[in-house]
């Protein structure tokens, strides 16, 4: 089976552009979570869906925006791009919407804002 | 953001010897997890806690859920030159504003020498 996928691999975009993620989840998981790695650092919580509604956002400002589709995929969007918004952006899958439940990260879009 | 106190940042070890790395939080977690991330790829789920004071092996991988609830450690043992990678702590709390939210530590970036 597909593990988590995510569309764009790479993206280079300036200061003040918008652009958008994709994520499709594991087959059979309806949750889809995203986060935002900076170089050097750890994850960062921005969003988790459920059943298309937002379940958790973490403190990010409203430039991040998200939305899950019916087939449970996603997309990340970030407005008025700036210098500070260059990192790897992951998104995670889980089953469903139990709050503890594991999750399982894609490979990631590497996004470079210049 | 919060992030969890992840120990060492870094190590260098030969091939054989066993590791220990540490993960400590100011706050509960209901959910203790250990990924390992390569370059270029998303994080890989090594071993997940569930209950405080569980004690879960995984091959060469052995991980604890403190007592507290607020502390982790992750041992490997007999490392290997596959070993090589950053290994993070994540915790999960349930329900409320944070629904999902994985908090990562900084990483532990291990190098094994032959």
């Amino acid at each position: 089976d597909a593990g988590v996928t995510q569309s764009p691999t790479h993206l280079i975009k300036t200061r003040g552009q918008q652009v958008t993620l994709r994520c499709s989840p594991i087959s059979g998981h309806k949750s889809v979570s995203w986060y935002q790695q900076v170089l050097g650092q750890g994850p960062q919580f921005i969003f988790q869906y459920y059943e298309k509604e937002e379940r958790g956002r973490g403190n990010f400002p409203d430039r991040f925006s998200a939305r899950q589709f019916p087939n449970y995929s996603s997309e990340l969007n970030v407005n008025a791009l700036l210098l500070g918004d260059s990192a790897l952006y992951l998104c995670a899958s889980s089953l469903g919407g139990q709050g503890g439940e594991t999750q399982y990260f894609g490979p990631g879009t590497r996004l470079l804002v210049l | 953001g919060q992030q969890l106190n992840q120990s060492p940042q870094s190590m260098f070890i030969q091939e054989g010897e066993d590791v220990s790395m540490n993960c400590t939080s100011s706050s509960i977690f209901n959910t203790w997890l250990w990924y390992k991330q390569e370059p270029g790829e998303g994080p890989v789920l090594l071993i997940a806690l569930y209950k405080a004071g569980e004690l879960t092996s995984n091959g060469r991988l052995t991980a604890q859920f403190g007592i507290t609830r607020k502390d982790s450690f992750l041992n490997i043992s007999a490392s290997i030159p596959s070993d090589v990678g950053i290994y993070f702590c994540a915790g999960q709390q349930a329900g409320g504003t944070s629904y999902g939210k994985l908090t990562f530590g900084q990483g532990t970036i291990l190098t094994v020498h032959p």
